[in-house]
């Protein structure tokens, strides 16, 4: 079946170090693939995504490239804030026909950065 | 609304009982998901809706949990004869676009 790993946390960081956060997926398939990010009191929010092997997402300064070689969707930050602590979370869909889309999430990696 | 709404926020329940939880999806979200998050365990699927198909149940740990969605709209997950190892925080999206999911706040579960 499906499966994502992500890297365990927690990840403490120093405001404007550089962010990795390591992600790993199996399927069977051809999956998209999200990063998920969930901000201390707040629902889960989607914080970006890759449809097809080689493309990157982009938002907020955060990236991920799709790697189909090493089924990897690694997330990066060049200048972590303050404000991006939070717990993100990686994850694949499941394509079972148009518009049906499951989604196997990791199990989450908190980042904190300190001033 | 404006996002999606559930409802109660927190319920504290005794062994044994049956709880019901809510979740309002954005309107015109086709989607509607159930996940359960559990501290170190992620987020477990259990449910998903999808317009008027049959729902993909392929989640769901036990017969003790069901879930209905009315109208296409509003969904009502069911947890029938509580016990302490469903303690979690459940968690409803609603989507429109695949992949795309919007979350709810969630319902924090206690079974005492």
């Amino acid at each position: 079946g499906n499966s994502v790993t992500q890297m365990e946390g927690p990840v403490t960081l120093s405001e404007e170090a550089f962010l990795t956060i390591n992600c790993t997926y199996t399927a069977t398939g051809y999956p998209s693939l999200f990063w998920y990010v969930q901000y201390p009191g707040e629902g889960l929010q989607l914080l970006l995504k890759a449809t097809k092997a080689d493309d990157k997402g982009s938002n907020k300064g955060f990236e991920a490239t799709y790697r189909k070689e090493t089924t990897s969707f690694h997330l990066e930050k060049g200048s972590v804030q303050v404000s991006d602590s939070a717990v993100y979370f990686c994850a694949l869909s499941d394509p079972r026909g148009a518009g049906s889309y499951q989604l196997t999430f990791g199990k989450g990696t908190k980042l904190s950065v300190i001033p | 609304g404006a996002g999606v709404s559930q409802s109660p926020s927190n319920k504290v329940t005794e062994k044994g009982k049956d709880v019901e939880l809510r979740c309002d999806p954005i309107s015109g979200h086709t989607a509607l998901y159930w996940y359960r998050q559990s501290l170190g365990q992620g987020l477990e699927f259990l449910i998903y809706f999808q317009g008027n198909s049959a729902p993909d149940k392929s989640g769901l740990p036990s017969d003790r949990f069901s879930a209905e969605r009315t109208g296409g709209s509003v969904s009502t997950l069911t947890i029938q004869r509580t016990q302490q190892e469903d303690s979690a925080v459940y968690l409803c999206a609603s989507s429109f676009v695949a992949g795309e999911l919007f979350f709810g706040e969630g319902s924090r579960l206690t079974v005492l």
